[in-house]
């Protein structure tokens, strides 16, 4: 298996444009994490699910971000719109059980300018 | 209060020291404590897994738990420069809750 694959890898928008980050688990896992780290507030958890299932997006800041994972292979994060504050790096994480070993993706650095 | 506290450093060290890293917790709930090393501009990675109290150790590096304390600390013997990363300590119980620290930069100097 690849891994947690994650794109884009670089994205830079403009203020109001929306923005779409993409996830590809790794196969067999069924919990799936977004995270989002800036050097102010470290890594915070903004949504996961198992079996697809949205379980706990209390960490998704505003109604200006979604979640969807329509299948156990794919997930999206939307912003819209998306403002300067969103600049971070994004991160997409999967695990077979949410107390074992969670794998990372390489992320999403995402520029709002 | 956040459910776990991580001192974010930065800290740097010379080469051959022992480096102690340090997250406290406010629930006696969790069972599974964990460190991951993210090296910069990539993702985090599993470095220790322990599960309840007491030691493990893998190599240069050491995973400590005191669930009495709900302190929980990493140490690195013999630093060495690839060891430069940012340290997560993270926890989680059976009950799908789950935390990670903010991180510790850690440089260590040749």
């Amino acid at each position: 298996d690849a891994g947690v694959i994650q794109s884009p890898r670089h994205e830079v928008t403009e203020m109001g444009q929306e923005v779409t980050l993409r996830c590809k688990p790794i196969s067999g896992h069924d919990y799936l994490f977004w995270y989002r780290q800036t050097m102010m507030r470290g890594l915070e958890l903004l949504i996961y699910f198992n079996n697809n299932v949205p379980i706990d997006d209390s960490g998704m800041p505003e109604d200006r971000f979604s979640a969807k994972m329509p299948n156990a292979s794919f997930s999206t994060l939307k912003i819209q719109p998306s403002e300067p504050r969103d600049s971070a790096v994004y991160f997409c994480a999967s695990s077979q059980q949410v107390n074992t070993e969670a794998f990372f993706g390489q992320g999403t650095r995402l520029t709002v300018v | 209060q956040k459910e776990v506290e991580q001192d974010p450093g930065p800290l740097s060290v010379p080469e051959g020291a022992i480096v102690s890293l340090n997250c406290t917790y406010s629930n006696s709930a969790f069972q599974y404590f964990m460190w991951y090393r993210q090296y910069s501009r990539k993702g985090p990675e599993l470095l220790m897994y322990t599960y309840s109290s007491g030691n493990k150790e893998d190599g240069r590096f050491t995973a400590q738990v005191d669930k009495s304390s709900k302190y929980i600390s990493l140490f690195i013997r013999d630093s060495q420069p690839s060891d430069s990363a940012t340290y997560l300590c993270a926890i989680a119980n059976t009950g799908n809750q789950f935390y990670f620290g903010t991180g510790t930069s850690l440089t260590v100097i040749p």
